[in-house]
């Protein structure tokens, strides 16, 4: 089984609608971390959590939260869609230390109409 | 800006090339990370170079790190079609506490 999985995997919805993506984790792994990748373009940190009481902002977070419901849990929410919100959205974990290798989901794509 | 900003953007070679990408950086950093992703999934950790490492060897893969340039090189040899992936770097910036990806390399090995 996957060490870390997203759900969905494929997600159209439209503009306005509440969106979460969730991503669960089996490495045992404290830290977490939501990124988008748009088409052609490397990735943007949205937000990522150190543990479970802890959440940071990245570099693109207006539009987006998130919960960290345990330690193998993270949640990413936009709040109210929108088209340029259109994305490739992935989950990586890793462990402690000097920003350890990160392990990615197989990413969600959302698409906002 | 982006901290790590790779070259070339894409790359297309004949199976059994060497391919040679890459990248530079405008901060201290602690290490250097590359990943490979393969169309619309996710990324795939490749190898990490430490400040104070010079060259690192992970089978075909050889990765060189001048922190004196702030750039690093990724080369893989002989090459296979089963390369043909996009390439990322990743800078783990001193004080961050996180990574910050490259744009990428789009690999192309043609048969």
């Amino acid at each position: 089984d996957a060490d870390v999985t997203q759900t969905p995997r494929n997600r159209i919805t439209k503009t306005g609608k509440r969106i979460m993506l969730e991503c669960s984790q089996t490495k045992g792994h404290d830290r977490m971390y939501w990124y988008r990748q748009d088409p052609g373009l490397g990735l943007q940190l949205i937000y990522y959590s150190f543990d479970v009481k802890d959440i940071n902002k990245g570099e693109i977070s207006d539009g987006y939260s998130v919960s960290r419901q345990a330690q193998a849990k993270f949640s990413l929410s936009l709040e109210s869609a929108i088209p340029n919100q259109t994305a490739l959205y992935f989950c990586a974990t890793s462990g402690t230390g000097n920003a350890d290798t990160q392990y990615f989901g197989p990413g969600t794509r959302l698409t906002v109409l | 800006s982006q901290q790590g900003e790779e070259d070339p953007q894409a790359l297309s070679i004949q199976e059994g090339e060497n391919a040679t990408m890459n990248c530079s950086y405008k901060t201290s950093i602690n290490n250097l990370q590359w990943y490979r992703q393969n169309s619309g999934r996710g990324l795939v950790h490749l190898i990490l170079i430490r400040s104070n490492e010079r060259e690192k060897h992970s089978g075909r893969l050889r990765v060189t790190l001048d922190t004196s340039k702030k750039s690093s090189s990724l080369l893989i040899t002989a090459s296979r079609a089963a390369d043909t992936a996009s390439y990322f770097c990743a800078t783990d910036v001193k004080g961050a506490q996180k990574l910050v990806f490259g744009q990428g390399t789009r690999l192309t090995i043609n048969p």
